[in-house]
């Protein structure tokens, strides 16, 4: 258990609509990141937030957005939603955001989302 | 921009064998951290391994080591006594550090190699 913790696990939703992906970090970490995990695109860094304030872009498309609360938790939005928005979202967190000695993100379980 | 490249999409060893899975990768800068993450079929991503690119000493751990060439920008995991349990996706990933500061602890991964350990 890496102590991170996503829900809902499983998501199944149709073209068009939004849905909300949520995830907690570890006690202490400060750094949430999103990853998009597909078939066709393999893992795909996508946001990242530093206690409270965005650090880092990605791949990520307009129709989402994210996220991260004073209680450091963290919420992917996802709108519009097409058939190729199907796959594994993961969160990670890690204590900081980039420094000598660390590095290591943390990951929780990912969010499979399906969009029929 | 820095590129990971995992070469074999499949590999296959035999209970208490040895395998290597390759990785190489492209970048410009200079202080980096390149790891190996594991995803079993339960799907969570797990660190196996990290390597500093100062360090010229290979990391290991317990079964699991690797081979780094920074010259040649290779990066590859050898699994000693292969186990059941070692079946899994596993990715090759690298960080940049860069050493002015701006570090983010973005991962680039590979595509990922599919192992399956035999019994």
């Amino acid at each position: 258990d890496s102590g991170v913790t996503q829900t809902p696990k499983h998501l199944i939703t149709a073209t068009g609509q939004r849905v909300t992906l949520r995830c907690s970090p570890r006690s202490g970490d400060l750094s949430v990141y999103w990853y998009q995990q597909s078939l066709d695109q393999g893992l795909q860094f996508l946001i990242q937030y530093y206690n409270g304030e965005e650090r880092a872009k990605g791949n990520i498309l307009e129709r989402f957005s994210a996220q991260q609360f004073p209680d450091l938790h963290s919420e992917l939005n996802l709108s519009s939603l097409e058939l190729g928005d199907s796959a594994l979202y993961f969160c990670a967190s890690s204590v900081d955001e980039g420094a000598p000695g660390t590095g290591e993100l943390f990951f929780g379980e990912g969010s499979r989302l399906t969009v029929l | 921009a820095q590129t990971v490249t995992q070469s074999q999409p499949e590999m296959s060893v035999q209970e208490a064998e040895t395998v290597t899975l390759s990785c190489t990768y492209d970048t410009s800068e200079n202080n980096y951290y390149l790891f190996w993450y594991k995803q079993p079929p339960s799907r969570q991503m797990i660190l196996v391994i990290r390597q500093e690119a100062y360090k010229q000493q290979n990391a290991t751990e317990n079964r699991f080591s690797v081979n780094f060439q920074k010259a040649a920008k290779s990066f590859s995991l050898k699994i000693s006594d292969s186990q059941l349990g070692d079946t899994a996706m596993y990715f090759c990933a690298f960080m940049n550090f860069p050493l002015d500061g701006g570090a983010t602890n973005k991962l680039i991964f590979g595509t990922g190699t599919l192992l399956a350990v035999q019994p």
